[in-house]
């Protein structure tokens, strides 16, 4: 089972900040917080991932609370393109075998 | 970054028939391969591990008989759904993990491939 729980929908208007929650009270000390996506009819894509500082690459940042039982993933300025189902994952770091359990995710929709 | 492509992007089929779906790792090698598939409106359920040069393991329920999966090289998997019924008509995702240097290991996805069952 999924060890997140995440709103099942939000929406955001275009140019300005998306803000998606993500819960997870059970995360382990080893596990990572990984945020995927996935636009309609294709394979999902890899957006970021953090242990416990918070995180910024070129599409996103990734701020974890203190206690790491949630955190939040920032579209800094949404696009009608961003409009999709946002998955946060927890998982052990690294590891080839290591499989990615799907959760129900947000359906973000960006709205004109 | 990794590319993964899938083979065939959408499939018809005829009930009782069986279709093969390739998922290759383009520019990298994966000793591991996973399939995952998706029904309209819902999640990512993780149907099987592909482990190159040995068998597949199914996650619980999936019925390997069905879900044929043979990952004979570094860079190819196929999953092969047998004796295909309406039921099975489904999104079928494969995803094979990358080892970016020091960020560690990353999944990347394949484009999918939409089955049709009629």
């Amino acid at each position: 089972d999924a060890k997140t729980t995440q709103p099942p929908s939000m929406d955001c208007a275009e140019g300005r900040a998306a803000n998606l929650p993500c819960n997870h009270s059970t995360i382990s000390g080893n596990e990572y917080v990984y945020w995927y996506r996935q636009i309609h009819s294709q394979g999902p894509q890899y957006i970021i991932h953090g242990l416990k500082n918070n995180e910024t690459n070129e599409m996103a940042s990734l701020i974890i609370t203190e206690d790491r039982k949630s955190s939040t993933l920032i579209l800094p300025h949404a696009t009608l393109r961003d409009t999709a189902v946002y998955y946060c994952i927890v998982r052990v770091y690294g590891g080839a075998t290591n499989k990615l359990i799907f959760g129900t995710g947000t359906l973000l929709a960006v709205q004109p | 970054g990794a590319v993964v492509s899938q083979h065939p992007s959408w499939v018809i089929c005829k009930s009782g028939t069986s279709v093969k779906i390739e998922c290759r790792s383009l520019d990298f090698q994966a000793t591991t391969m996973f399939w995952y598939r998706q029904f309209p409106k819902q999640s990512l359920m993780l149907m099987a591990t592909s482990n190159e040069g040995s068998k597949a393991t199914y996650e619980q329920g999936v019925e390997k008989d069905k879900f044929l999966i043979n990952h004979a090289s570094l860079t190819l998997s196929t999953l092969t759904v047998t004796s295909a019924h309406p039921e099975d008509s489904s999104f079928y995702i494969c995803s094979a993990p990358f080892v970016q240097g020091a960020s560690g290991t990353e999944a990347f996805f394949g484009q999918g491939t939409r089955l049709t069952v009629v």
